[in-house]
């Protein structure tokens, strides 16, 4: 079956310091990549909508320049908090969707586990 | 806009059946989803139910979709105590963008 592999899986920084998310499809190519936000017991937020080779599309409310997506490849894309802050501190989950073939659907990674202190 | 709501908790005793409750919005939505999410990890597809479907069984899970009152069910029949998580419905509409609840905590007591 469809696997999406998100690493890491837990970070801790400093505030100020910027912090990447990396999403990969392994055994599909994912023309669509989404990535959200938790928070403690709360449902998945949307941040952005990502697209191989094209800008991202981002949510209402999403600050573009704080939350930077690149989706380089089919297999590959990443999401990178820059100058983060204590209020960045949350679970950042993608998610890969395959258009077509047996993984058809949407597949998400484990999950990171972002602390800012 | 898209919306979807869930009963935020639901508490049943071992080998009962539980019924998750859902609904949703945006009666343009292809297919509807069921996902379970444990303790710090991401989210596992349970199962999905065409929009032009009624009803979806898969072992223990039985999926109900009432279109028209745009209503949405998951029943575990047997629940386990390994059942206990949170559990997500979506909905992806023409946007391919996946919507979610806002999740019902599952409590499974022995």
């Amino acid at each position: 079956g469809a696997v999406v592999s998100q690493h890491p899986s837990r970070v801790i920084c400093k505030s100020g310091t910027s912090v990447k998310i990396e999403c990969r499809s392994l055994d599909f190519q994912a023309t669509t990549m989404f990535w959200y936000r938790q928070f403690p017991k709360q449902s998945l937020m949307l941040m952005a909508t990502s697209n191989e080779g094209s800008k991202a599309t981002y949510e209402q409310g999403v600050e573009k320049d704080k939350f930077l997506i690149n989706h380089a490849s089919l297999t590959l894309s990443t999401l990178t908090v820059t100058s983060a802050h204590p209020e960045d501190s949350s679970f950042y989950i993608c998610s890969a969707r395959a258009e077509a073939g047996p993984n058809y659907g949407y597949t998400f990674g484990s999950g990171t586990r972002l602390t800012v202190v | 806009g898209e919306d979807v709501e869930q009963s935020l908790f639901l508490s049943v005793r071992e080998g009962d059946s539980s019924v998750i409750n859902c609904t949703y919005t945006d009666s343009s939505s292809t297919y509807l989803y069921w996902y379970k999410q444990e303790p710090g990890a991401g989210l596992q597809l349970l199962t999905y139910i065409f929009s032009n479907m009624d009803m979806k069984q898969d072992q223990r899970l039985t999926v109900l979709l009432n279109k028209k009152d745009k209503h949405l069910s998951l029943r575990i029949a047997d629940t386990q105590t390994g059942d206990s998580a949170i559990y997500f419905c979506a909905e992806s509409g023409s946007s391919y963008k996946l919507i979610f609840g806002s999740g019902t905590r599952l409590l499974v007591r022995p």
